[in-house]
């Protein structure tokens, strides 16, 4: 059961727009979530987290939003740009607990 | 930020043999690293934790006697591929938490792992 769900595969962005990436959870007892960024043969790198006790975290271009009643969050990056073209996993995790990965989204940021 | 390093990054191996990948925390001591798969336009999926001292935990349906870890020291852990088949071709990737900061997970560079 996926209990962290990434509904768009691959999204495409004209370079200084706003792209926006969605991830969806089941699990109530998830409290911390995180962004990751991968580019193709390399490891996951940490982008961007929000605490369950928070509704939107920035940093820079990257802003999280979280929606618990609807178990949703989402990345924004503004304005995109090309070097932002990567996978994008969304992870969620409960103190203590394993982290549940989303299936990824490929974006890409259109010069 | 925290450094965890994977050798090899790539490896190539004949059917039958067996390949050791091994995960290094750089910086930091973990007593509790993570070994995941990655299959081609898959989520990452979590083969085993690695506990230093002691035996590693797998996740249902990862063979363990298939899949061996070993989390000799605080900084180490190596995940050997036994009698590999082209079937366990694949990305895989380590990861450690950092004591130091909360919450987040540092991954290795990943290895890919071909098997012919």
């Amino acid at each position: 059961d996926q209990q962290v769900k990434q509904n768009s595969p691959s999204l495409s962005v004209q370079e200084g727009r706003i792209s926006i990436l969605n991830c969806d959870y089941t699990n109530s007892m998830f409290d911390y979530f995180l962004w990751y960024k991968k580019y193709p043969a390399e490891g996951p790198t940490f982008l961007i987290s929000i605490s369950s006790i928070k509704d939107k975290n920035e940093d820079g271009r990257f802003t999280v939003f979280l929606n618990k009643s609807a178990k949703h969050l989402s990345l924004h990056i503004v304005p995109s740009q090309p070097g932002d073209s990567a996978v994008y996993f969304c992870a969620a995790t409960s103190v203590g607990n394993q982290f549940y990965f989303g299936t990824g989204t490929s974006l890409t940021v259109i010069p | 930020g925290a450094v965890v390093s994977q050798h090899p990054s790539w490896v190539i191996c004949k059917s039958g043999t067996s390949v050791k990948i091994e995960c290094r925390s750089l910086d930091f001591q973990a007593t509790t690293m993570f070994w995941y798969r990655q299959f081609p336009k898959q989520s990452l999926m979590l083969m085993a934790t690695s506990n230093e001292g002691s035996k590693a935990t797998y996740e249902q349906g990862v063979e363990k006697d298939k899949f061996l870890i070993n989390h000799a020291s605080l900084t180490l852990s190596t995940l050997t591929v036994t009698s590999a088949h082209p079937e366990d071709s694949s990305f895989y990737i380590c990861s450690a938490r950092d004591p130091r900061v909360t919450g987040e997970l540092f991954f290795g560079e990943g290895s890919r792992l071909t098997v012919l």
